[in-house]
């Protein structure tokens, strides 16, 4: 079956510190994958999303390269913010043909807070 | 446009008693996904709907909870009886296309089963 494996938090950070998140997968076919943030109080948004091996997804500082030799898609950001503290999800998807049938798995989220 | 609306943003009940959750998804979004969210056990697909018709319905936590979509534009989640361990955020997500596609999701729903 899929699977997402994500660093387990939390993780505390320093304003302007080197953020990585690492993530790595199981998939049958061809996944797409995608970093999803929660803010306290809110629902799920996309942060960023690459759907074939080699991309790179970015927003708002972030990045991730989907790497097909080493099933990764880690998370990473130069210089993080006080308001990047949230919790951090990797998720995968991948669809099967007839019926609009895709199976869309989620790692156990990573909490990230950042000190001033 | 405003987004996945979900009703009501916080839901106190008893065990035993009936709990209506509601979503609207995103005009024109074909897929419709409902989560639950707890502590232990992370995030959870419980089922999804394409074009108003059930998917996949195998997150289901058991038949005390069932789930409808009646037309494109709202869905509902049911729980009945509701029991303490029913107590979680549950969202309610949409998304244009498959796959590949961005799921876009509500605030949420959070239940407390007392």
């Amino acid at each position: 079956g899929n699977s997402v494996t994500q660093m387990e938090g939390p993780v505390t950070l320093s304003e302007e510190a080197f953020l990585t998140i690492n993530c790595t997968y199981t998939a049958t076919g061809y996944p797409s994958l995608f970093w999803y943030v929660q803010y306290p109080g809110e629902g799920l948004q996309l942060l960023l999303k690459a759907t074939k091996a080699d991309d790179k997804g970015s927003n708002k500082g972030f990045e991730a390269t989907y790497r097909k030799e080493t099933t990764s898609f880690h998370l990473e950001k130069g210089s993080v913010q006080v308001s990047d503290s949230a919790v951090y999800f990797c998720a995968l998807s991948v669809g099967y043909s007839g019926a609009g049938s895709y199976q869309l798995t989620f790692g156990k989220g990573t909490k990230l807070s950042v000190i001033p | 446009d405003a987004g996945v609306i979900q009703s009501p943003r916080h839901e106190v009940t008893e065990m035993g008693q009936e709990v209506t959750l509601r979503c609207k998804p995103i005009s024109g979004h074909d897929y419709l996904f409902w989560y639950r969210q707890t502590m232990m056990r992370g995030l959870e697909l419980l089922i999804y709907f394409n074009n108003n018709v059930p998917i996949d319905d195998s997150g289901m936590p058991e038949d005390r909870f069932s789930a409808k979509m009646p037309n494109a534009s709202f869905s509902t989640l049911k729980i009945q009886p509701s029991e303490p361990r029913d107590s979680a955020v549950y969202f309610c997500a949409s998304s244009f296309d498959w796959s590949t596609d961005t799921q876009y999701f509500g605030p949420g729903t959070r239940l407390t089963v007392l």
